[in-house]
């Protein structure tokens, strides 16, 4: 069963601090992305990357970053984590060409930032 | 990029049918999906539809009118596990998604 895997379920972290979310897909996906997930406002596009060290912003890049370095793993980066991050965060991945047939979500990190 | 709408909640009865609007604004429209998610976890597709018309799955259907900007999901014979967030979600060109706000359907005894 193909699986897109969230590292954590839950986070609480405190304001100000260096907060890593990880995702692993083992589907040898081209693309990943990393969304949040707000009551209202639908899921929004942080950062999505389309191969190994490629990145590009997405609709809400401010106060976050990204890495990838390999192809089955995308970090998701909150330089200094601040209370309106806190939010669901979703990881998900797609094949190259195929778009949102191929998308295959994580289950979510639930952030709270303190 | 593309604007959806959706309502934000419904309510319905067990065994009854009950369909979820949407209506879109897009430039480079390549496609609308689909999405559900149950709380606390992933969505996961149900449909995704590019041309107008209907497609049927089972208990569930999705319909688009293009030139209308407008899809709907039906669901029949309602299930008590079907009470969900059903997410419309647009295909931008370059294969981007939009999703909409969610429904949250509550199906009751």
């Amino acid at each position: 069963d193909v699986k897109v895997t969230q590292s954590s379920r839950y986070l609480v972290k405190r304001t100000g601090e260096k907060v890593f979310l990880e995702c692993v897909q083992d589907m040898d996906h081209e693309n990943m992305f990393w969304y949040r997930q707000d009551p209202g406002l639908g899921l929004r596009l942080i950062y999505f990357s389309y191969d190994v060290k490629m990145k590009e912003k997405g609709d809400i890049p401010e106060g976050y970053s990204v890495s990838r370095e390999k192809k089955e793993r995308f970090s998701l980066i909150l330089e200094s984590a601040s209370t309106n991050q806190t939010s669901m965060y979703l990881c998900a991945s797609s094949p190259g060409v195929t778009g949102g047939i191929g998308y295959t979500f994580g289950s979510g990190t639930r952030l709270t930032v303190v | 990029g593309q604007n959806i709408d959706q309502p934000t909640e419904m309510t319905a009865t067990e065994g009854a049918i009950v369909q979820i609007n949407c209506t879109y604004q897009t430039s480079g429209f390549n496609g609308l999906f689909w999405y559900q998610q149950h709380a606390g976890e992933a969505p996961t597709f149900l449909s995704y539809n590019v041309l107008d018309g209907l497609e049927e799955k089972g208990r569930f259907s999705s319909f688009l009118s293009r030139s209308k900007g407008y899809s709907y999901l039906l669901l029949k014979e309602l299930q008590m596990k079907d009470s969900a967030s059903y997410l419309c979600v647009g295909n931008n060109a370059g294969n981007m998604l939009t999703f909409g706000g969610g429904t949250r359907l509550m199906v009751k005894p």
